[in-house]
């Protein structure tokens, strides 16, 4: 069976600060697909990444980065010089190569004070 | 191009009432996932549509429904509706075919039983 888990419920920082969302997946496929969600206050959920099961590279993009283990089987997601726009619930999510039953954390709610 | 859209954004109901949510996947996306999300469960997942025919379908009893038209537009369908399905739900678009795909999501529809 597939599962996410999110341990941190809420993180507060203060604007500038890193900030890193851990995400752990349990999973007996050997092709899966890891993604990173941002659910802003409208509710939409905002996609972030995704990364495939055979692509262990870290990934940079602006102000975020991704850092998938295949050893401890994490995706976590850093924000660095966080700021209050990054304000959300984000969420990790792991689908098998169909991509359309996909398995969410129950989210981590970032709130970045001024 | 324009993004996944919900209607109607705001739904207040009676419980026994039924409801009927719609969705718009983005140009050229054939399929439709659908997910409810709620304080207590979390972001589940209820079905999936491509091409009109469902293709899989999550752990949700008969009074949920959903289908798809020529158009790739999808609807959802709950009956004899309970205080328990109260949830936004959300709808997402993908290709749905080939390697590479990712669910993007609509802003969702906020259901309110009473």
């Amino acid at each position: 069976a597939q599962k996410v888990t999110q341990a941190q419920t809420e993180i507060s920082v203060v604007e500038k600060e890193d900030v890193t969302l851990d995400c752990v997946y349990e999973t007996r496929d050997t092709t899966y697909y890891l993604f990173w969600y941002k659910q802003p206050p409208s509710g939409e959920l905002v996609f972030l990444i995704r990364r495939n099961s055979f692509d262990e590279q870290n990934e940079i993009s602006g102000r975020y980065s991704w850092n998938f283990q295949k050893s401890t089987s994490s995706f976590n997601f850093t924000i660095t010089a966080s700021q209050v726009v990054d304000s959300a619930v984000y969420f990790c999510a792991l689908s098998d190569y169909r991509v359309d039953d996909m398995r969410f954390g129950a989210g981590t709610r970032l709130t970045v004070k001024p | 191009k324009a993004g996944v859209t919900q209607t109607p954004r705001y739904l207040i109901k009676t419980r026994g009432q039924q409801v009927t949510l719609s969705c718009s996947p983005i140009s050229g996306h054939r399929s439709v996932s659908w997910y409810q999300q709620t304080p207590g469960q979390g972001l589940q997942f209820l079905f999936e549509y491509f091409s009109e025919t469902q293709r899989n379908k999550g752990n949700f009893p008969g009074r949920f429904s959903g289908r798809q038209f020529s158009n790739s537009r999808s609807e959802m369908n709950v009956s004899t509706l309970e205080l328990g399905d109260s949830a936004l739900y959300l709808c997402a678009s993908k290709v749905g075919q080939g390697d590479v795909d990712t669910q993007y999501f609509g802003p969702g529809t906020r259901l309110t039983v009473l």
